[in-house]
């Protein structure tokens, strides 16, 4: 059974810091894999995806990195700001691939501090 | 274009009572899904659809029903809530099932069962 992991729960950062938020999955067989942002009281945004084929995708300062094969993923913030404090939720879309449905890590709370 | 909306936003129940959760998007998507989410489990599946008039489990069906007869409206029904049931339930579609297509999620809906 997929079981995705993110750690920390919780991260603290002051502003203008670089960071790595982190992704594991227990299963390697993902057909892609999402970074989302989950602010207070709301539902989610898409970030980025990256096909199982890929090894990143960039967006403005964000930058999603994937292995397959050791079952990771990275997304980096680049210079964060206090307006990038949010929940960051990551989820891998197992086979079949035709459903679309996706399993979620529990997320990390990020706060960056002005 | 709205997007996903879902309605209502907030509910109170008690136990044994019934309710319908409305979910509608206006993009024209084929696929649609209901999770819920609790604190430290992230996004759990609950059911989905792949096109109008279908319906299938996820991770977490039991307790709730589904139905799809217009290709813009998902609804989560609770025929009898339970304690248990209180979360935050979220809508979500896309355009198909493929790799390449990502998730639009709705702003959710806070259902509390006393």
């Amino acid at each position: 059974k997929q079981e995705v992991t993110q750690i920390p729960a919780a991260l603290s950062v002051p502003e203008g810091e670089n960071l790595v938020l982190n992704c594991s999955f227990t299963d390697s067989a993902i057909y892609n894999l999402q970074w989302f942002r989950q602010d207070p009281g709301k539902g989610l945004t898409s970030l980025l995806l990256i096909q199982s084929s890929q090894r990143e995708q960039t967006s403005g300062r964000l930058n999603a990195s994937l292995d397959k094969s050791s079952g990771r993923s990275t997304l980096y913030i680049a210079a964060s700001q206090p307006g990038d404090s949010a929940t960051y939720l990551c989820a891998v879309r197992p086979p079949p691939g035709n459903t679309g449905k996706l399993i979620f890590g529990q997320g990390t709370t990020l706060q960056v501090k002005p | 274009n709205a997007g996903v909306t879902q309605t209502p936003k907030f509910r109170v129940l008690k136990t044994g009572q019934s309710m319908t959760l409305l979910c509608a998007q206006d993009m024209n998507h084929e696929y649609m899904y209901w999770y819920r989410q609790d604190p430290g489990m992230g996004l759990r599946l609950i059911h989905y659809s792949v096109g109008e008039g279908t319906t299938a489990k996820g991770e977490v069906p039991d307790g709730y029903n589904v139905s799809r007869l217009k290709k813009q409206n998902f609804l989560l029904g609770l025929e009898s809530a339970a304690p248990s049931q209180t979360s935050v339930y979220f809508c979500a579609s896309a355009q198909t099932g493929g790799s390449y297509n990502e998730q639009f999620f709705g702003p959710g809906t806070r259902l509390t069962v006393l």
